[in-house]
């Protein structure tokens, strides 16, 4: 089935510093990925969808340039969280999907921030 | 704004028994997704459920969709202790462009007793 794998499952930061998150599909091309946020007991809010080779599409309220993301592949996308803040503690979900309608949808793993 | 809306927002079951979640929605949908989430972990894909389907089967997974009242029912038949998660409805709208936007719902925490 289709594979999606993000990178790191962990990190701690210290406030002021950019951390990477790498999402990668491992067998299936996907020219589209989606980045969600997700706090605790709570549901995945869409950040963000990240387009191969063009812009990123942003939801409503959240910075472009403190989330930036590149998906230079048909296979990686990542997203740049720059000058973390505690606030921006969270749990970061990548999804992609083999098929033009998104549906459905494959997740990595997702990457627990904490930022101190 | 959100979508889909699962209740209850917890259950804890007995192994063995049966669990129902629920899940409404507000507008026009393409089709509708269950997830299952284990602690700290990416989502499953459990099962898809198109807007002409009306019901759906896998595995012990029963999934209902009433487009007229826009709700539809995730039941787990003889639960095991390992059903334990979180499980999220989605629901598939068009967003444009050929694309189609999923939007969660927050969710049901199942705990299966052993």
């Amino acid at each position: 089935g289709a594979v999606v794998s993000q990178h790191p499952s962990r990190v701690i930061c210290k406030s002021g510093t950019s951390v990477k998150i790498e999402c990668r599909s491992l067998d299936f091309q996907a020219t589209t990925m989606f980045w969600y946020r997700q706090f605790p007991k709570q549901s995945l809010m869409l950040m963000a969808t990240s387009n191969e080779g063009s812009k990123a599409t942003y939801e409503q309220g959240v910075e472009k340039d403190k989330f930036l993301i590149n998906h230079a592949s048909l296979t990686l996308s990542t997203l740049t969280v720059t000058s973390a803040h505690p606030e921006d503690s969270s749990f970061y979900i990548c999804s992609a999907s083999q098929t033009p309608n998104n549906s459905p949808l494959h997740f990595g793993n997702g990457t627990r921030l904490t930022v101190t | 704004s959100q979508q889909g809306e699962e209740d209850p927002q917890a259950l804890s079951i007995q192994e063995g028994e049966n669990a129902t979640m629920n899940c409404s929605y507000k507008t026009s949908i393409n089709n509708l997704q269950w997830y299952r989430q284990n602690s700290g972990r990416g989502l499953v894909h459990l099962i898809l459920i198109r807007s002409n389907e009306r019901e759906k089967h896998s595995g012990r997974l029963r999934v209902t969709l009433d487009t007229s009242k826009k709700s539809s029912s995730l039941l787990i038949t003889a639960s095991r202790a390992a059903d334990t998660a979180s499980y999220f409805c989605a629901t598939a709208a068009y967003s444009g462009a050929g694309s189609y936007q999923l939007t969660f719902g927050k969710g049901t925490k199942l705990s299966v007793i052993p």
